[in-house]
């Protein structure tokens, strides 16, 4: 089964700078799919990012970007400029390749809450 | 963009009673929809998986008796927990998405708090 882990339970940055966020995950699959979500205090799950194994190219979405190394199975999540509404909780999450739709589900790490210091 | 709607966003119950949450998608059809529960401060934990027209599919060590999953449409899944107790007070969030779609699911609901008096 594949297991997603952030070892960092909360993460403090100060406004405008740069953090960093880490995770890992297990899988014997080679193609497959890696979510960062955010989920503000609201507990709206909002997608931060994205990143298709298969693809080697980091993605990026302004302020935010990702730090893929599939070899060593990390998915650290960036977040440049950093601002207040910036600080929720952060959910990496993994998702197999596939068709059927158990294959569609999302395992999620622990979570990293990140706080944001004006 | 999709949107999911999952109501009620709280309700408190009596022990022993039964409640029945719903996730609807708005703006488009729902092949497979995903329940999770979330614990205060904690991550979400997948309880099933349900497909339209199918029986869904229970993560292991999720009472299926217990926590009884619908999804007679494509717009629609329901999330019924029945005789409730205290010790299923928490953070329920519906997901879908539509099978062939590349990055699905994307799309949550806004969950729903219940509380178990």
């Amino acid at each position: 089964a594949q297991t997603v882990t952030q070892s960092q339970p909360e993460m403090s940055v100060q406004e405008a700078e740069t953090v960093t966020l880490s995770c890992t995950y297990d899988t014997s699959e080679s193609d497959y799919y890696l979510f960062w979500y955010k989920q503000p205090p609201s507990r709206q799950m909002i997608l931060v990012i994205r990143q298709e194994a298969y693809k080697q190219q980091n993605a990026t979405e302004n302020r935010f970007s990702v730090n893929f190394q599939k070899a060593a199975k990390s998915f650290s999540l960036k977040i440049s400029d950093s601002q207040l509404g910036d600080a929720a909780m952060y959910f990496c999450a993994y998702r197999q390749l596939g068709s059927g739709g158990s294959n569609y589900k999302l395992t999620f790490g622990k979570g990293t809450l990140l706080t944001v210091n004006p | 963009g999709a949107v999911v709607s999952q109501h009620p966003s709280w309700v408190i119950c009596k022990s022993g009673t039964s409640v029945k949450i719903e996730c609807r998608s708005l703006d488009f059809q729902a092949t497979t929809m995903f329940w999770y529960r979330q614990f205060p401060k904690q991550s979400l934990m997948l309880m099933a998986t349900s497909n339209e027209g199918s029986k869904a599919t229970y993560e292991q060590g999720v009472e299926k008796d217990k926590f009884l999953i619908n999804h007679a449409s494509l717009t629609l899944s329901t999330l019924t927990v029945t005789s409730a107790h205290p010790e299923d007070s928490s953070f329920y969030i519906c997901s879908a998405g539509t099978q062939g779609t590349l990055n699905s699911p994307l799309h949550f609901g806004n969950g729903t708090r219940l509380t178990v008096t």
